[in-house]
């Protein structure tokens, strides 16, 4: 069955770094979204994406981050400058249509020293 | 913005018994949708609701999509040590607005 995978499944950095962290989502979905759960707390939307532009963001979703799909397969956050309250689990997520089924990987796991 | 409450927070069952959890919302949701998530891993899909007053089964799993569109509730029969997780519930409000608006989530515990 196919599934949506992220790597890597854990990040460690240092404050201030850049990270971006990869996702492949289903092939022939359309929408895709990223989705983060610090630890113990509920999933929170950060974005979608769709026909190669952000559909939807969420307040948490500033400046320093950004989201890009760089080839057919790879849809990708990166956190430019990274926060100690960055830390937590980041789920991508993909659907069909805009109001499908959002199929979760498996998250990557990011911590911020 | 938006939110779901799901209660209880926590249930303690034996194994075999039934369980029964629910999502309120104060604003209307157009789609729910169940997820289990096991720790240190994504949320799985269990069942999707699209029509209010639907009610859907996946094996020992039951789920109904309120009336109002403001809630939901899964009921899971003859619980079996697989069941422990935590259980979200997540909505879709608005065709065109296709993020997901998670619960607070329930955490199912089974004592052996």
């Amino acid at each position: 069955e196919p599934e949506v995978t992220q790597t890597p499944s854990h990040q460690v950095t240092q404050m201030g770094q850049e990270v971006i962290l990869r996702c492949v989502p289903i092939s022939n979905h359309l929408y895709f979204y990223w989705y983060r759960q610090i630890l113990g707390q509920k999933v929170e939307f950060l974005v979608s994406f769709y026909n190669n532009e952000i559909s939807e963001k969420s307040e948490i979703f500033d400046d320093q981050f950004s989201v890009e799909r760089p080839d057919g397969s790879n849809f990708t956050l990166k956190i430019r400058s990274t926060k100690l309250e960055d830390s937590a689990m980041y789920f991508c997520a993909s659907s069909q249509g805009g109001t499908d089924t959002q199929y979760f990987g498996p998250g990557t796991r990011l911590t911020v020293l | 913005g938006q939110q779901l409450n799901q209660s209880p927070q926590s249930m303690f069952i034996q194994e075999g018994e039934d369980v029964s959890m629910n999502c309120t919302s104060s604003s209307i949701f157009n789609t729910w949708l169940w997820y289990k998530q096991d720790p240190g891993e994504g949320p799985v899909l269990l069942i999707a609701l699209y029509k209010a007053g639907e009610l859907t089964s996946n094996g020992r799993l039951t789920a109904q999509f309120g009336i109002t569109r403001k809630d939901s509730f899964l009921n899971i029969s003859a619980s079996i040590p697989s069941d422990v997780g935590i259980y979200f519930c997540a909505g879709i409000s608005n065709f065109g607005n296709e993020k997901l608006t998670f619960g607070t989530g329930t955490r199912l515990t089974i004592i052996p």
